[in-house]
């Protein structure tokens, strides 16, 4: 069965701190994609990166950073150099490709970055 | 830059009346969604549109929901009788024709079942 576990429920960090959010996926799919969203509190869902499991390569966007490894069912999020702006639920997401396209969410980790 | 609009941002309904939410996708996006995040939790698909009809739904969409693209624009979410559990933020979503890119989501519709 597909499923989505965020370990963390809360992580809370000072500013110029880094941050790892962990995500961890299941699926019996071989061609998979996941996703990570931000939700700041204002409540929208913001995407912030899709990949596809053919591609495993990291990849960085200014201070964010992605880690895909699929021997440990893992993509995990990193923060550089955290800011107060950063504070928000960021959520984890799978959308697997047979038959369906709908994405399974993690239960979200809530990022608190203080001054 | 093209945003999905979601109206209202909040409603709040008597239980057992009918709730319509409204959403405007992204004008040449093709594949639509409903999603719904009770307080607190994660945020769980409902259904999903395309071809002018239902390609996929969850279990939590059941005969009380409802969904729509009445006039090629709009894109609504209709509950005929709404209970205490489903006050939630719904998000609609949308994405284009090519496979597998990322559904962008509306700012949400806080409904509040009282």
């Amino acid at each position: 069965a597909q499923k989505v576990t965020q370990a963390q429920t809360e992580i809370s960090v000072v500013e110029k701190e880094d941050v790892t959010l962990d995500c961890v996926y299941e699926t019996r799919d071989t061609t998979y994609y996941l996703f990570w969203y931000k939700q700041p509190p204002s409540g929208e869902l913001v995407f912030l990166i899709r990949r596809n499991s053919f591609d495993e390569q990291n990849e960085i966007s200014g201070r964010y950073s992605w880690n895909f490894q699929k021997s440990t069912s893992s993509f995990n999020f990193t923060i550089t150099a955290s800011q107060v702006v950063d504070s928000a639920v960021y959520f984890c997401a799978l959308s697997e490709t047979y038959n369906t396209d709908k994405l399974i969410f993690g239960t979200g980790t809530r990022l608190q970055v203080f001054p | 830059e093209p945003e999905v609009t979601q109206t209202p941002s909040h409603q709040v309904t008597q239980m057992g009346q009918e709730v319509i939410l409204r959403c405007v996708p992204i004008s040449n996006h093709l594949y639509f969604y409903w999603y719904r995040q009770i307080l607190g939790q994660k945020v769980e698909f409902l259904v999903s549109f395309y071809n002018n009809e239902i390609s996929e739904k969850s279990e939590i969409f059941d005969d009380q929901f409802s969904v729509e693209r009445p006039d090629g624009s709009n894109f609504t979410l209709k509950i005929r009788s709404t209970k205490l559990e489903d006050s939630a933020m719904y998000f609609c979503a949308s994405r284009p024709r090519e496979v597998r890119t990322e559904a962008f989501f509306g700012q949400g519709t806080r409904l509040t079942v009282v």
